[in-house]
C-alpha cells in the first residue's frame, strides 16, 4: 500500500530557530501533499496544500513566510517552520493523495519549542 | 462555521457492543469521505474510503456509509474490542476538512 513518511517524529528546538520537517511519498509520486497542525485534543487543520515544482497554497490565516513549503520532487515536501515562537509548538502531519483516490497520512512531528 | 461535524464527541462502551459514529458535513456536493483512525501521539490510519459514487464500504468489523442527500456518513464498528480504543475522524476530500473526531474507548 501507499506509505507516507514523516520525519523527525519528534524536535525541541530553541525559540527563534528554524525546524524543517520532511514528508516523503516511499512508494508513490505524489504532485500534490497537505500539511496540518493539530493541537491537544483538537482536530487537524489544514495549513497548506504543496505542489511539486509550484509554489503552495495556503489556507486562509497562515503566514506563507513563516511556515516554507517546498516541493521539489514528486516524492518530497518539506514544511520549515522560521523563527519558531513557543505557540508554533504542535502536532504536524502531513498527507499525500495514493494510488486510489484516497489519502495517506505520515506519522506526525511533535516540534516542541523552547 | 463547522463544515464537518461528528457525534458524540467522546463514546465509552462495553467490549462487544456493536456502535455508530456520526459525521455531518455542510456541503451534499462532496468528491470522497474518509475514514480515519488516530492513536494519541501518532499519525492518521485510513479505515474506509467512500467514493462520492458509492453508498457504503465495509472492512472486516468496520461499515461506512454515505447519503449525501442528507449529508450524513456513519461508522458502524461491530463486536468492539479494547483495540478499538482511539480517535476516528471522518474528512471531506473536496477540500481536506477534517470533524474534531470521536474519543472512542472501549472498555474490557
Amino acid at each position: 500500500g501507499a506509505v507516507v513518511s514523516q520525519h523527525p517524529s519528534w524536535v525541541i528546538c530553541k525559540s527563534g530557530t528554524s525546524v524543517k520537517i520532511e514528508c516523503r511519498s516511499l512508494d508513490f509520486q505524489a504532485t500534490t501533499m497537505f500539511w496540518y497542525r493539530q493541537f491537544p485534543k483538537q482536530s487537524l487543520m489544514l495549513m497548506a496544500t504543496s505542489n511539486e515544482g509550484s509554489k503552495a497554497t495556503y489556507e486562509q490565516g497562515v503566514e506563507k513566510d513563516k511556515f516554507l513549503i517546498n516541493h521539489a520532487s514528486l516524492t518530497l515536501s518539506t514544511l520549515t517552520v522560521t523563527s519558531a515562537h513557543p505557540e508554533d509548538s504542535s502536532f504536524y502531519i502531513c498527507s499525500a493523495r495514493g494510488p486510489g483516490n484516497g489519502y495517506t497520512f505520515g506519522s506526525g512531528t511533535r516540534l516542541t519549542v523552547v | 462555521k463547522q463544515e464537518v461535524t461528528q457525534i458524540p464527541a467522546a463514546l465509552s462502551v462495553p467490549e462487544g457492543e456493536n456502535l455508530v459514529l456520526n459525521c455531518s458535513f455542510t456541503d451534499s456536493a462532496i468528491y470522497n469521505l474518509q475514514w480515519f483512525r488516530q492513536d494519541p501521539g501518532k499519525g492518521l490510519t485510513s479505515l474506509l474510503l467512500i467514493q462520492s459514487s458509492q453508498r457504503e464500504q465495509t472492512s472486516g468489523r468496520l461499515n461506512a456509509s454515505l447519503d449525501k442527500s442528507s449529508g450524513r456518513s456513519t461508522l458502524y464498528i461491530a463486536a468492539s474490542q479494547p483495540g478499538d480504543s482511539a480517535t476516528y475522524l471522518c474528512a471531506r476530500m473536496k477540500d481536506m476538512r477534517f470533524g474534531a473526531g470521536t474519543r472512542l474507548t472501549v472498555k474490557p
